[in-house]
């Protein structure tokens, strides 16, 4: 069946240190979406790509959709202590109409 | 407006017992999906409702697990001769759709932590 890795499963960084996670899929997608769970909260949307060699951005994160729409990724700036949290992707794949999460990368910034 | 809701938020039961957990989606949106959590792990898919259409119990673990929701409103999960294995959260997301393919974002529920104890 479809599945969805991300790497690395944890990342400490310095707050002002860049972040990177990376969404890889064993089939290929029809879209992406990306959440972030916070200590004891539940996933939020942050964003969805749906095009080939798609790049988004919202303030200091950056999204990308592969060309063969089978990886994603999600760059953050210069962290921020509000940062911390898991990271999700979430797969759909073609011609399902559910989507696969991916392991999740847990981020901590230290102050 | 309202989001998703859940109950109850937290539940302890004993070894054998059923539970029933409740989701309340948000009004209008047809799609309705149960995830399962364990602690520290990601997203596992449960069971997807879209509108009248026969659900996609596919990622039902057991037999012990089902979910049933009236039309476009609540739903529930009900979970028999609970195991210790079933401890987790169990979320509940809805969105809107427009069929087969849904592309919209999920909403999430806070969530009922389930401890079998």
């Amino acid at each position: 069946g479809q599945q969805v890795m991300q790497i690395p499963q944890y990342q400490h960084v310095q707050e002002g240190e860049d972040f990177t996670t990376y969404c890889n899929s064993s089939t290929t997608l029809s879209n992406i979406q990306w959440y972030k769970q916070r200590p004891g909260g539940h996933p939020v949307f942050l964003i969805q790509l749906v095009k080939s060699g798609e790049v988004k951005k919202q303030k200091r994160l950056t999204f990308q959709f592969g060309e063969a729409k089978k990886n994603s990724s999600l760059h953050i700036t210069a962290t921020q202590t509000t940062d911390v949290g898991t990271y999700f992707c979430a797969g759909f794949g073609s011609g399902t109409y559910k989507y696969i999460f991916g392991t999740g990368t847990r981020l901590k910034v230290l102050a | 407006g309202a989001g998703v809701s859940q109950s109850p938020s937290n539940k302890v039961t004993e070894k054998g017992k059923d539970v029933e957990l409740r989701c309340d989606p948000i009004s209008g949106h047809t799609a309705l999906y149960w995830y399962r959590q364990r602690l520290g792990q990601g997203l596992e898919f449960l069971i997807y409702f879209q509108g009248n259409s026969a659900p996609d119990k596919s990622g039902l673990p057991s037999d012990r697990f089902s979910a049933e929701r009236t039309g476009e409103s609540v739903s529930t999960l009900t979970i028999q001769r609970t195991q210790q294995e079933d401890s987790a959260v169990y979320l509940c997301a809805s969105s809107l759709s427009d069929g087969w393919q849904p592309a919209y974002e999920q909403y999430f529920g806070p969530g009922t932590r389930l401890t079998v104890t």
